[in-house]
């Protein structure tokens, strides 16, 4: 089974300043039949649903603003948020098919 | 407007059952990969099950023979029956839509409804 590892488990990030998170699969993600990385971004706030940001490793959702972005191709990814703002406080999950990474919570500094 | 809600969560005892709902509007279920997801206090998210358009049925290993997915058709409504539950199985349970079939990325999901399994 592929493991989903996420880096680091919390960052804390000064407004308007950039976050990055990692996240690291055991076996590549890239499918050779379409060229894509089946690998998505979720954003989840305190007691709601998560929420799709980044899909196929760096196509953002519709709706989702565009200081988010992914990066990355086959075992390594990345989320940055370009400049952070205090609505984007959350935890943040990196999937694969049925494999969610351990999450990373961000917060303000 | 795309809407998912789950009901059904609630306190069971250990070995007992649960059936737990999403009753969707905005789309049709049955058209869609529709997958149920769960998330235990204070912990990360975790996979359950996921049923195709075609009616395939797949489940995590920790809840295979005691958890069955399916959905209504006529209600536009899916479920996930919970048998000989277990404390490792409190959490909350959300539904969600996979945005491309094969890709099960998930871009709807409903609020979650908690169930607690404890004596």
């Amino acid at each position: 089974d592929i493991v989903m590892t996420q880096s680091p488990d919390s960052l804390a990030v000064s407004l308007g300043e950039r976050a990055t998170i990692n996240c690291k699969s055991s076996q590549s993600v890239l499918y050779s039949s379409n060229n894509k990385n089946y690998l998505a971004w979720y954003q989840q706030k305190p007691g709601q649903p998560p929420k799709l940001l980044i899909y196929w490793a760096s196509t953002r959702e519709s709706g989702v603003p565009d200081r988010f972005s992914g990066s990355g191709s086959g075992t390594d990814f990345t989320l940055t948020i370009s400049s952070l703002q205090a609505e984007d406080v959350a935890v943040y999950y990196c999937q694969h098919l049925e494999t969610f990474g351990q999450g990373t919570k961000v917060e303000i500094k | 407007e795309v809407q998912l809600v789950e009901s059904g969560g609630g306190l069971i005892q250990p070995g007992g059952s649960l059936r737990l709902s999403c009753a969707a509007s905005g789309f049709t279920v049955s058209s869609n990969y529709m997958s149920w997801v769960r998330q235990a206090p204070g912990k990360g998210l975790e996979w359950v099950s996921v049923i195709y358009s075609g009616g395939s049925t797949y489940y995590a290993d920790s809840v295979k023979g005691r958890f069955t997915i399916s959905r209504d058709n006529s209600k536009n409504t899916l479920y996930l029956q919970m048998n000989s539950l277990r404390a490792e199985d409190t959490a909350v349970y959300y539904c969600a839509r996979l945005a491309h079939s094969s890709s099960w990325f998930l871009d709807y999901w409903g609020q979650g409804t908690l169930v607690t399994v404890s004596s």
